[in-house]
Formats: C-alpha cells, sequence, structure tokens
C-alpha cells in the first residue's frame, strides 16, 4: 500500500529564515515520484518541485529544496529565505508510476514579520 | 503560462439536486483529473481520463458521479443527486503524460469549485 506521512500539522518561521517540512513515504513500487504543492488561503494548488525516486540528486527550484532520502524513505521541502508569501498549507504528494497521486495530511506555515 | 481553468468557483445547491462542474484543462495535456477537498481534510482522488474514458476511479467516484469530456476542451464532472457529504472543494488537474518510465506526473491544478451543499 501507498501512504504518505506529515506529521507537522502547524510550523511557525521567522521571514528570511529557513524552514524544513517533513515528509515521510511509504510504497513498494519501485519508481515513483515525490511532489510538493502549495496550497495558499485562495485555495488553488501550486506545484513547487519533484523528486524522481532514480534522481541522484536532490531537486531544487530557486528557493525550495527538496532533501530526499531515499533509504528513510524521507522526502522533506526546504524553503530558504522566507517570506510572508509562504504563508500556506504545504502537500507532499507520492506519484506511483503512472498512477494516481497520493496527498500527505498538509502542513500549515505561517511565516513571521 | 497556460493555466487550468474551473467553473463555477462556488456553487450552493440542494441536496438531491444534480450539478456539473466544469474545466477547461491546458490544450496540450491528454489526461485529466478530478480530486477534491473535504474541509479540512486530505486531498482525495477522484478519477483519471483518457483517450475519452476513465482509466482509474476511487472508491469514492461511485454511481452518482460522472465524467465527460463533450468537446475538445471541455471536462466535467457530474454529480447526479447531491448529498450533504459532496460538500468539498473539486479540483481538476491535468497532464502531458502519467509519468509512467520516468515516474514524473506533474499535474497542472485549476484554482478549485467550491460546492455547498444544503
Amino acid at each position: 500500500a501507498q501512504k504518505i506521512t506529515q506529521t507537522q500539522p502547524g510550523m511557525f518561521v521567522q521571514e528570511k529564515e529557513a524552514v524544513t517540512l517533513d515528509c515521510t513515504y511509504d510504497t513498494s513500487d519501485p519508481s515513483y515520484g515525490l511532489f510538493w504543492y502549495k496550497q495558499p488561503s485562495s485555495g488553488e494548488m501550486i506545484f513547487l518541485i519533484y523528486q524522481g525516486s532514480y534522481d541522484q540528486q536532490n531537486a531544487t527550484e530557486g528557493r525550495y529544496s527538496l532533501n530526499f532520502q531515499k533509504a528513510r524513505k524521507s522526502a522533506n521541502l526546504v524553503i530558504s529565505a522566507s517570506q510572508l508569501g509562504d504563508s500556506a498549507m504545504y502537500f507532499c504528494v507520492l506519484g506511483p508510476e503512472g498512477g494516481k497521486l497520493i496527498f500527505g495530511q498538509g502542513t500549515e506555515l505561517s511565516v513571521k514579520p | 503560462e497556460p493555466e487550468v481553468t474551473q467553473t463555477p468557483s462556488h456553487q450552493v445547491t440542494q441536496m438531491g439536486q444534480e450539478v456539473i462542474l466544469r474545466c477547461v484543462p491546458i490544450s496540450n495535456h491528454l489526461y485529466f483529473y478530478w480530486y477534491r477537498q473535504i474541509l479540512g481534510q486530505k486531498v482525495e482522488f477522484l478519477v483519471s481520463f483518457y483517450n475519452n474514458e476513465i482509466s482509474e476511479k476511487s472508491e469514492i467516484f461511485d454511481d452518482q458521479f460522472s465524467v465527460e469530456r463533450p468537446d475538445g476542451s471541455n471536462f466535467t464532472l457530474k454529480i447526479r443527486s447531491t448529498k450533504l457529504e459532496d460538500s468539498a472543494m473539486y479540483f481538476c488537474a491535468s497532464s502531458v503524460s502519467t509519468g509512467q518510465h520516468s515516474g514524473a506526473n506533474v499535474l497542472t491544478f485549476g484554482a478549485g469549485s467550491r460546492l455547498t451543499v444544503l
């Protein structure tokens, strides 16, 4: 069975500081993808970053990086230099090969000025 | 930047009424999806659609639900007889591929349609 777990329902971070959002997953598929999506209060779902299970290097996209530790089955999102606009719900998502996406419970990030 | 467009943004309906949620996926995408998010809960997969037929559906997607691609641009979700528990945000999404062989299945989501069933 595929499962994705985000253990932090809420996080606070000071503006300009870095923050790590935790995510662990479980799958028996040899090939899969891990995604992070951001959902601001307006409700839309915004794709942030993707990591393939066979990728040798950790994914980075601007201020976002994914700390992928395959043996530990973790895929933490690191946001550097937090901005007020980063306040949102963040979802870690498991994408089995060719299959439907499985969302975690989400972590609500609040950036303090 | 290309986007997925959903209408209406919010719909209020009476229990037992039929509802149609509409989506315009990105034009060169081939795979279409509906997900839903009940307030305060996880985002759940409903159905995926490819080549004019359902490719996968969840146990939530029962006989009350149907999807259709009536023309070359729209993708609709119909709820035949709404129940109170259908109240949720419904997200349409599309992708170029399913990510088979690469693991990459980056979905572009619409802004969502909030359905309130009274």
